[in-house]
């Protein structure tokens, strides 16, 4: 299986820009669709961004996500941060060869 | 709005098993596979495996098979997850989650976890 590597933790001031990233171990980053959920404490995760870089209905677009060939990795991108947004963030994708999901090691992000 | 609702917390003893269920409403259960993904305390997520209802056929990661059983009720639109032999080390919250069925712009489907339970804390203890 491959995996999925992010950083352990990020801290920003409000109103602020964060990037995370999610960096697969084998495998192109492009060959399966990569999705990134949410996690507040004590909630079940939801979705943010899909298919690499769509928002669910709801989602503001402070919300943005992206993937790079170059660096094998995924990028979500949270601008104008807001106190809200402090929470826990997995990517995720597919592993086709072996036909189960694959969660990257989560980001916890803290808005200082 | 599609609603899955996951049964109670559990404390069982090492070397026994559990059962949680998911019963989902609002959508049409059978056509969409339920996953089960679980998170041990102030860990990650981590996929067990999952079924698709109307096939009956479930999937396992590969560090569960032999321990792990999902299985779907289409008359009562609830899935389960058993797992037995169970150690302290599978102290956990367990989540249901429904794989959302999409096309891309291309035409070509793909899949995401769009529906979660509340999740299920299974506390494993002698």
């Amino acid at each position: 299986n491959f995996m999925l590597t992010q950083p352990h933790s990020v801290s920003e001031s409000p109103g602020k820009t964060v990037t995370i990233s999610c960096t697969r171990s084998s495998g192109s980053i492009a060959s399966n669709y990569v999705q990134w959920y949410q996690q507040r404490p004590g909630s079940s995760p939801t979705t943010v961004i899909y298919e690499d870089n769509q928002r669910p209905s709801g989602v503001p677009d402070r919300f943005s996500g992206s993937i790079d060939s170059s660096s094998n990795s995924a990028s979500l991108t949270i601008s104008g941060l807001k106190t809200e947004d402090e929470a826990d963030y997995y990517c995720q994708s597919y592993d086709s060869s072996k036909s189960l999901y694959v969660f990257g090691t989560g980001t916890k992000v803290t808005v200082l | 709005q599609v609603q899955l609702v996951q049964s109670g917390a559990e404390v069982k003893k090492p070397g026994s098993s559990v059962k949680v269920s998911c019963k989902a409403s609002g959508g049409t259960f059978s056509s969409y596979a339920i996953s089960w993904v679980r998170q041990a305390p102030g860990q990650g997520l981590e996929w067990m495996g999952g079924i698709i209802p109307i096939f009956g056929t479930a999937n396992y990661a590969q560090k569960f098979q032999g321990r792990v059983t999902i299985t779907a009720d289409e008359s009562t639109s609830t899935a389960y997850m058993e797992l037995s032999s169970l150690r302290s080390e599978d102290t956990a919250v367990y989540y249901c989650a429904r794989e959302g069925y999409y096309y891309d712009s291309s035409g070509s489907p793909f899949v995401y976890f769009d529906y979660w339970g509340q999740g299920t804390l299974v506390t494993v203890s002698s």
